[in-house]
């Protein structure tokens, strides 16, 4: 199994709404990833995940919640977000820890509207 | 401070023609690694190539070659015949030694038949 899957595809929540985004892998990945990417820009890191121990976060508003619950989990909880927080969001993994040199593998995202 | 740079935003070719993005890197580490990938329309980023900062050796594979010079600061894409499947957005990426990537802000090919 050489992919990343995310779940929903597609997800319209209110801003009062509470919601949670997931990725998976099963490739052995130890370094797992959240970004977030606006039409027609560069993804933008939020989180990183490094031998299940969150190792970075960008100074993401606490409204968005990262969870690893294992080495090939990572959840994503959505709570009273803003329509200015509709994006993709991608999860990627990459094979060893997260300062290691190596490409990162990314899923199909999950396209979020808040409305 | 490190930084990308595509300064291409679109470029648009004829099926069967040749195409270069141009990407450019600043960074005082003196490892450092480069990544070019691409993002179909369909959303997921897909990994193309990495080098290291000690190979400067050029690489091809298939219709696809890249052209890394240090004393440039410059990691080019050629894409040879393209087609019309190599429509996407192409993302040139430094990883620092946080390991954190730092994305140029892309460059849309769009390839007509």
């Amino acid at each position: 199994d050489t992919e990343v899957t995310q779940t929903p595809k597609h997800l319209v929540m209110g801003m009062t709404n509470k919601k949670s985004l997931k990725c998976e892998q099963h490739m052995g990945h130890r370094a797992m990833y959240w970004y977030k990417q606006k039409a027609k820009k560069p993804p933008e890191l939020m989180f990183v995940y490094s031998y299940e121990k969150l190792s970075i976060n960008e100074s993401v508003p606490s409204r968005f919640s990262p969870e690893c619950p294992n080495s090939s989990l990572l959840n994503l909880h959505l709570h009273a977000l803003q329509p200015e927080d509709s994006a993709l969001y991608l999860c990627a993994s990459s094979p060893q820890g997260a300062q290691a040199p190596y490409e990162q593998y990314f899923g199909p995202g999950t396209r979020l509207t808040v409305t | 401070a490190q930084k990308v740079t595509q300064a291409q935003t679109e470029i648009s070719v004829v099926e069967k023609e040749d195409v270069t993005l141009d990407c450019v890197y600043e960074t005082r580490d003196t490892t450092y690694y480069l990544f070019w990938y691409k993002q179909p329309p369909s959303g997921e980023l897909v990994f193309l190539i990495r080098r290291n900062s000690f190979d400067e050796q050029n690489e091809i594979s298939g219709r696809y070659s890249w052209n890394f010079q240090k004393s440039t600061s410059s990691f080019n894409f050629t894409i040879t015949a393209s087609q019309v499947v190599d429509s996407a957005v192409y993302f040139c990426a430094l990883q620092n030694q946080g390991g954190k990537l730092i994305f140029g802000q892309g460059t849309e090919l769009s390839v007509k038949p």
